[in-house]
């Protein structure tokens, strides 16, 4: 159980295109989905924070209108990477959870690369 | 800052020794959890352990953790050679909005 899904695993893009990653949580309805970015070799960096119905809440830095969130269901959360540049490549990371006291559980990344 | 930092950064040894790893925190917590991430993929929930507990087990995992030192360790017995990954001690932020993670420490395994 509590599988997440996440798609692309992979995108290639020209600079100046916006990318729309999913994240779904198969089996579990998910009160909170959170957005990482990481970095070769370094740790998670959260970029936000995103609960069902509400609107997402940015880490200090992340630019809201750069990168879009939305959480339309208690299953579906979608990241938009809007007008890409070759500094936003990175490796994407969802999660999602039940509640505060349960842990996360991970999609397995998008890795965008932009040309 | 991050709220959890791992040590050691870096950790190799054979097959079948033990490997331990520590990490230290900042502030209350609430609970305290142990991912795991092969390389270019998502990360693997292992063990949530709570600030009320002082010692988890799993398999081949062990956990404990001292809430008056903020520092929790992560021993994982009989090492094999798919244990090679990285492995993230996790925080929530006291408020249980969101986890903060480590540093991570990358393990090796040579068979």
């Amino acid at each position: 159980g509590a599988v997440v899904s996440q798609h692309p695993s992979r995108v290639i893009c020209k600079s100046g295109t916006s990318v729309k990653i999913e994240c779904r949580s198969l089996d579990f309805q998910a009160t909170t989905m959170f957005w990482y970015r990481q970095f070769p070799k370094q740790s998670l960096m959260l970029m936000a924070t995103s609960n069902e119905g509400s609107k997402a809440t940015y880490e200090q830095g992340v630019e809201k209108d750069k990168f879009l969130i939305n959480h339309a269901s208690l299953t579906l959360s979608t990241l938009t990477v809007t007008s890409a540049h070759p500094e936003d490549s990175s490796f994407y990371i969802c999660s999602a959870r039940v509640a505060s006291d349960q842990p996360q559980h991970f999609g397995d990344g998008t890795r965008l690369s932009i040309l | 800052s991050q709220q959890g930092e791992e040590d050691p950064q870096a950790l190799s040894i054979q097959e079948g020794e033990n490997a331990t790893m520590n990490c230290s925190y900042k502030t209350s917590i609430n609970n305290l959890q142990w991912y795991r991430q092969n390389s270019g993929r998502g990360l693997v929930h292992l063990i949530l352990i709570r600030s009320n507990e002082r010692e988890k087990h799993s398999g081949r995992l062990r956990v404990t953790l001292d809430t008056s030192k903020k520092s929790s360790s992560l021993l994982i017995t009989a090492s094999r050679a798919a244990d090679t990954a990285s492995y993230f001690c996790a925080t929530d932020d006291g408020g249980g909005f969101k986890t903060i993670f480590g540093a991570g420490t990358r393990l090796f395994v040579k068979a």
